[in-house]
């Protein structure tokens, strides 16, 4: 079993539609999580970190459940800019971060 | 402030060669870390540097891979004898004191011919 497992999509949606990714991690020692977003041949950049408050930055909404080791993002109002691959990313305090394979969203015009 | 630097950006090897990959970390930072990335896969975690130790080697292969982090220069990544199945982009992050954010350097494509 990955230790971070995805949804490899793609994920079609129309510009200005809602998409939500999910993620599973089977580590329950993991301690933090991020979202971060890989253009396509690019290195990965943060996107957020994720509470188990849940948080939100503009049109993205991340959410914690540590019962289910479950993650979520949420994209409001997609914009065609949005079009990447959305990696889910753990760190079970090793300082080393465990990625999933990502998430690809393609948003069409 | 430049971000983390990496070169090659794009290398290409014949079998049995020697890839050598450097990475040069943002300033102030004084920790590297290591990913590879396989065609149609996720980062996974390779090394875990500091200035003149290694910390965190669990993600290296056994054989043929070596990483060091000077006092002086950029750390670099060692691919002994390569083979076509080490053709992947090579990451290499950085961080102020541990548990804070990794900057990403934009990665160099190893090719093995």
């Amino acid at each position: 079993r990955k230790e971070v497992e995805q949804d490899p999509g793609p994920f079609n949606v129309p510009e200005g539609a809602t998409v939500a990714f999910n993620c599973t991690y089977s580590n329950s020692a993991s301690q933090s999580f991020f979202w971060y977003r890989q253009d396509c041949r690019k290195e990965p950049k943060l996107l957020m970190s994720v509470y188990s408050s849940g948080n939100e930055d503009g049109r993205f909404t991340a959410q914690l459940n540590r019962a289910s080791q479950y993650i979520s993002l949420l994209i409001r109002d997609s914009k065609l800019s949005d079009s990447a691959t959305y990696l889910c990313v753990v760190n079970t305090g090793r300082r080393a971060l465990t990625f999933g394979s990502g998430t690809r969203l393609q948003v069409q015009p | 402030n430049a971000g983390v630097m990496q070169n090659p950006r794009h290398l290409v090897r014949r079998r049995g060669q020697e890839a050598r990959l450097r990475c040069s970390p943002m300033k102030g930072h004084s920790h590297v870390y290591w990913y590879r990335q396989l065609p149609e896969e996720g980062l996974k975690f390779m090394v875990y540097l500091q200035k003149e130790n290694i910390i965190d080697e669990s993600g290296m292969p056994k054989e043929r891979f070596s990483a060091e982090f000077p006092k002086e220069g950029p750390s670099i990544l060692r691919i002994q004898q390569v083979v076509r199945g080490d053709s992947a982009a090579y990451f290499c992050a950085s961080s102020p004191p541990p548990d804070n954010e990794q900057f990403f350097g934009p990665g160099t494509r190893l090719t093995v011919l």
